[in-house]
């Protein structure tokens, strides 16, 4: 099916294991990004990418890796979990830059 | 500084009640002011985008504004199914193609 899919729906981890968040879309987007929304935030940004092997930081990137090596896909990897880390997860994806953005349904990650 | 500021948080109508919700933003030479919905449990959902003063947008009950300072989305006879969280976004200071939110404001219809 076409669109952006996130997988896992909802995830519970420990504190100190690493988790990866997948994000994959069908259109051939150039730009990605991952954000988490938390009460009280708001949306925030913790990295995007502007094209394959593209990649670069927002507002909240301490604790996270990304890579991009295929133009569909763009995985979160939580290096060492933290409860800090706690929080709903959103991809989203757009064809250009200063377009709208396609989102994910999202990832509700629990860390214990 | 906040760059995009959304007021109120939270708002409750009845059906019918017409009102509207404030962005406003600090970024000056803006490129596009972005309104998204979004349901409970669900990714926001794209509604508009405005590029200058004066442009107005509408889709159904929803319509929005946009001035040098802020946009208005106005909502007309709402019926309970409008009831979302409404968020608005604004490429930051600097151009960069990523977008900020705001915090959104809550809209409850009731019957």
């Amino acid at each position: 099916d076409a669109g952006i899919t996130q997988s896992p729906r909802y995830k519970i981890t420990e504190t100190g294991r690493q988790v990866t968040l997948m994000c994959h879309q069908t259109w051939s987007h150039s730009y990605m990004f991952w954000y988490r929304q938390d009460l009280g935030h708001g949306l925030r940004l913790i990295y995007y990418s502007a094209a394959a092997d593209i990649t670069d930081k927002g507002e909240v990137p301490d604790g996270y890796v990304v890579s991009r090596s295929k133009t569909e896909n763009f995985p979160l990897t939580l290096e060492s979990a933290t409860r800090s880390q706690t929080s709903v997860y959103f991809c989203a994806s757009s064809e250009s830059s200063f377009r709208s953005y396609t989102f994910g349904s999202g990832t509700r990650l629990t860390v214990v | 500084e906040d760059q995009v500021t959304q007021s109120p948080e939270a708002l409750r109508l009845q059906e019918g009640e017409s009102s509207s919700l404030n962005c406003s933003y600090t970024v000056s030479g803006l490129r596009g002011l972005f309104w998204y919905r979004q349901d409970p449990g669900k990714g926001p959902e794209f509604l508009f985008t405005l590029y200058s003063a004066g442009e107005e947008k509408e889709k159904e009950r929803l319509k929005a504004t946009l001035t040098k300072k802020e946009s208005f989305l106005h909502i007309t006879a709402p019926k309970p199914e409008d009831s979302a969280t409404y968020l608005c976004a604004v490429p930051p200071q600097g151009g960069s193609e990523k977008l900020v939110f705001g915090k959104g404001t809550k809209l409850t219809v009731n019957p």
